[in-house]
């Protein structure tokens, strides 16, 4: 994998139900993964920093898991509600030399019907 | 939290003019900030890397004359599209990290259309 991709592009979730993601990313130097969430009309917002093989973070229904060594990482949304509509994004540092130089997936992009 | 504003959010040009975009860190001293453009239904690109005091680094195929990059203080970056065209028409966004490591802090972006 040369480019950070994620699938779907969109999912539709009934409020209530459970749903997860992924984000690939190149495994070879890696460094860290980061996901975003990007609501309407509003800055994207940083869910979490992951850098380690195995990790998993989690904030509040909200979980990331990462697995360096075959490059994904799954983003779960536990119990969805409407406020979860959003767009998340994932990005990965191009490089070590420059923190900051990110390449992001193009999203997926969350609708939570109630 | 950190903060970083943009400015404007929205802005409609006429072809040829040039347009300013702002982004400051508010809370928070940025000696780097990032511009990032996205067509629809796609990915942030990086446009360019503003280091506070020195020449803006570009990605390859962004033209520095035409984007033009200032970054006179530890709070400020500038985006200057130069002669705009509808081409140009887009969503810029730009965003900061206050340190290496550190999650980025984004504006709100700035949709520009060029008529």
């Amino acid at each position: 994998i040369l480019n950070v991709e994620q699938s779907p592009q969109s999912l539709h979730v009934q409020e209530g139900d459970s749903t997860n993601f992924t984000c690939s990313f190149p495994s070879s130097n890696f460094y860290a993964l980061h996901w975003y969430r990007w609501e309407t009309a509003k800055s994207p917002e940083a869910l979490f920093v992951m850098t380690l093989n195995g990790d998993e973070k989690k904030k509040g229904r909200i979980s990331a898991t990462l697995n360096t060594k075959e490059g994904y990482s799954y983003l779960y949304i536990k119990g969805s509600q409407p406020e979860d509509s959003a767009t998340y994004l994932c990005a990965s540092p191009t490089t070590t030399d420059s923190w900051g130089k990110f390449q992001f997936g193009a999203g997926t992009q969350v609708v939570v019907t109630p | 939290g950190a903060v970083v504003s943009q400015h404007p959010s929205r802005v409609i040009c006429k072809s040829g003019t040039s347009v300013k975009i702002e982004c400051r860190s508010l809370d928070f001293q940025a000696t780097t900030m990032f511009w990032y453009r996205q067509f629809p239904k796609q990915s942030l690109m990086l446009m360019a890397t503003s280091n506070e005091g020195s020449k803006a680094t570009y990605e390859q195929g962004v033209e520095k004359d035409k984007f033009l990059i200032n970054h006179a203080s530890l709070t400020l970056s500038t985006l200057t599209v130069t002669s705009a065209h509808p081409e140009d028409s887009s969503f810029y966004i730009c965003s900061a990290t206050e340190q290496n490591n550190s999650p980025l802090h984004f504006g709100n972006g700035t949709r520009l259309t060029v008529t």
